[in-house]
């Protein structure tokens, strides 16, 4: 069954703290693994997308990476803000059949 | 700047009502998705459309119907509200390389 798993379910830290966050996928076949960033009360805005054959990509503070023997990934935040509070939900893509989305971890970011 | 709008931000109904929610993309993709979010239970698929007059029944579609009339509109109707439709709805259109683009969600609350 294609699945999406994220860990942690929610996450405290304190402002200027660095983070990772994980996914873990039993998605086939696997085309690219996207994270989103949704803020309360808004929709899911796309921060990285990686295929197959990329390990790491970086999007400002954000860093994703991706390990597809294993079938996982991470998405690191550095030195984080306030701003950064939102959930972040891992999405893969199966060649377009279908996108599998995780239930999302809720980062909140204390000052 | 690509967009995909929803009518509503708010919503509150009574039960028994029909109630219509809107989408409108201005990106001329041919997918379109309305999903339901919940806490703890990440995005459900409730019904997707590949193109004008064609719709595809998601993971959770009872309850729910839709119209797909334009391209650019993609409608979601609750034929007869019920508490347990209370939910944030999230509208999406989907483009294979770059994914999806989401609308900004509208919290319905069905009293």
């Amino acid at each position: 069954k294609n699945q999406v798993e994220q860990s942690p379910q929610s996450l405290i830290i304190l402002e200027g703290k660095n983070c990772t966050l994980q996914c873990n996928y039993t998605v086939s076949p696997f085309s690219n693994l996207r994270w989103y960033k949704q803020d309360t009360g808004r929709g899911p805005v796309s921060l990285t997308i990686m295929t197959f054959s990329e390990n790491t990509k970086s999007n400002g503070r954000y860093t994703a990476t991706l390990d597809a023997d294993t079938k996982q990934s991470s998405l690191h935040i550095t030195a984080s803000q306030l701003s950064d509070s939102a959930s972040y939900i891992c999405v893969v893509d199966n060649y377009g059949q279908n996108f599998v989305f995780g239930p999302g971890t809720r980062l909140s970011v204390l000052p | 700047d690509v967009k995909v709008t929803q009518s509503s931000r708010y919503l509150v109904k009574r039960t028994g009502e029909k109630v219509f929610l809107e989408c409108v993309q201005d990106m001329d993709h041919e997918n379109m998705f309305w999903y339901r979010q919940d806490p703890g239970l990440g995005l459900r698929l409730i019904y997707f459309s590949y193109d004008v007059k064609m719709k595809e029944k998601g993971d959770i579609p009872e309850g729910y119907s839709v119209s797909r009339e334009k391209k650019e509109r993609f409608s979601l109707i609750l034929e007869s509200a019920s508490t347990n439709q209370t939910s944030m709805y999230l509208c999406a259109s989907r483009d294979g390389a770059v994914g999806y683009t989401f609308g900004s969600g509208t919290r319905l609350t069905v009293v």
